[in-house]
């Protein structure tokens, strides 16, 4: 069992170039989640998608778009990236079943833009 | 007002002591609660959930809850330096399927 695993680990980018952060779960649930972390902010939501073939904007939505590719795997996208995309971005899955709801995270991808 | 607040330290105690964490929240309907343990460089870790009021224990762990105050609270008993980490707290606001984070707190356990 991996749990969540998230591609690349790490990657540098000019301003304007383009990407698709990987992610990819084996605990068969079903929603997945896309964060970003910045020292002093916290871990702020981009993305996320409640179960396969839906999508629905986080907090900070801007720049970013998403792909639900299947129940196991979620992507994000940075179509034209900017410095203030420097950040290190977080997969999660969870299964909620009423009130009991854990969340488990990937390894994270720290990116640079220059 | 953030969602969910907490001091984000740091928050040094001696080896062998009770390291107590704090966390606040705003929307009075969050029924979830969350601890994640977050090392320097790593993903967050999920250590505890409490979803009653009350206290939850789990080996040196316990989180306590008060919803008429709105806050949760995390013990740690006998702190080692191994649990020296940042710890987020997050709730699951009233409606939604989605963790609000706080921006964390920072334990330093001294040797």
């Amino acid at each position: 069992n991996a749990g969540v695993t998230q591609t690349p680990k790490f990657q540098v980018l000019k301003t304007g170039q383009s990407m698709t952060l990987q992610c990819a779960q084996d605990m068969n649930h079903n929603s997945m989640y896309w964060y970003r972390q910045d020292p002093g902010m916290g871990l702020r939501l981009i993305y996320y998608s409640a179960s396969e073939g839906t999508t629905d904007k986080g907090e900070v939505p801007n720049g970013y778009n998403v792909s639900r590719l299947n129940k196991r795997e979620f992507s994000l996208r940075l179509e034209s990236a900017a410095p203030s995309q420097t950040s290190v971005y977080f997969c999660a899955s969870s299964e909620r079943q009423g009130v009991a709801y854990e969340q488990y995270f990937g390894p994270g991808t720290r990116l640079t833009v220059t | 007002q953030k969602e969910v607040e907490q001091n984000s330290g740091p928050l040094s105690v001696p080896e062998g002591a009770i390291a107590s964490l704090n966390c606040t929240y705003s929307d009075r309907g969050s029924q979830s609660f969350f601890w994640y343990r977050q090392y320097s460089g790593k993903s967050p870790e999920l250590i505890m959930f409490i979803y009653s009021n009350g206290d939850k224990e789990d080996g040196r762990f316990t989180a306590q809850l008060n919803k008429a105050s709105q806050y949760v609270s995390l013990l740690i008993r006998d702190s080692q330096p191994s649990d020296s980490a940042t710890y987020l707290c997050a709730v699951i606001p009233s409606g939604f399927q989605k963790l609000v984070f706080g921006t964390g707190t920072r334990l330093l356990v001294s040797p």
